[in-house]
């Protein structure tokens, strides 16, 4: 069946620091893969997407890569800001696209 | 665009009483609509999906009539956690995707969440 494992948390990192946080998952067929960001008491916001293997997904600094032969979409970000502070979910969908499937979530706090 | 919204954002109730929760899509026509379930420093659970004008299909475990899910438009699924106890207190998720003149969003738009405690 399909699954996410996403890197446990929490992460802290002081501000300009290197951020990545593994992804990987398990798939039937040719998933798409997400980044979901979630602030504290909000719901979750796309952060960036990618559709096809060696796509790559880019927003606000935020970069990941669709890699079909290690099955990951690792999140990294060059240099960390505090607003960046937030839980991060690795998801993907199914080739039909109605179903999907949430990592576990990985706390980012990133103090000055 | 794409924009889903979700009321109440808060709801406070006594054990025993039931809870509508509304989520709308803002700006585009929302055939199916998904809701989970988010427990404490968890990730989303699935809960149901709802196609316009047809019964909601649940994940194993959800109890059907206890999360009562009614999607008669193509801009509204409510919610209702009927007969609810302090086991129910959680935030509740709703996500939706659909089209919009001819342009099918194939991707989930989430609302803004709601957070139920039950007394």
């Amino acid at each position: 069946g399909n699954s996410v494992t996403q890197m446990e948390g929490p992460v802290t990192l002081s501000e300009e620091a290197f951020l990545t946080i593994n992804c990987t998952y398990t798939a039937t067929g040719y998933p798409s893969l997400f980044w979901y960001v979630q602030y504290p008491g909000e719901g979750l916001q796309l952060l960036l997407k990618a559709t096809k293997a060696d796509d790559k997904g880019s927003n606000k600094g935020f970069e990941a890569t669709y890699r079909k032969e290690t099955t990951s979409f690792h999140l990294e970000k060059g240099s960390v800001q505090v607003s960046d502070s937030a839980v991060y979910f690795c998801a993907l969908s199914d080739s039909h696209g109605n179903q999907f499937y949430f990592g576990t979530g990985t706390s980012l706090t990133v103090i000055p | 665009g794409a924009v889903v919204s979700q009321h109440p954002s808060r709801v406070i109730c006594k054990s025993g009483t039931s809870v509508k929760i509304e989520c709308r899509s803002l700006d585009f026509q929302a055939t199916t609509m998904f809701w989970y379930r988010q427990f404490p420093k968890q990730s989303l659970m699935l809960m149901a999906t709802s196609n316009e004008g047809s019964k909601a299909t649940y994940e194993q475990g959800v109890e059907k009539d206890k999360f009562l899910i009614n999607h008669a438009s193509l801009t509204l699924s409510t919610l209702t956690v009927t007969s609810a106890h302090p086991e129910d207190s959680s935030f509740y998720i709703c996500s939706a995707e659909g089209h919009l003149a001819g342009i099918v969003y194939n991707e989930q738009f989430f609302g803004p969440g709601t957070r139920l405690t039950v007394l």
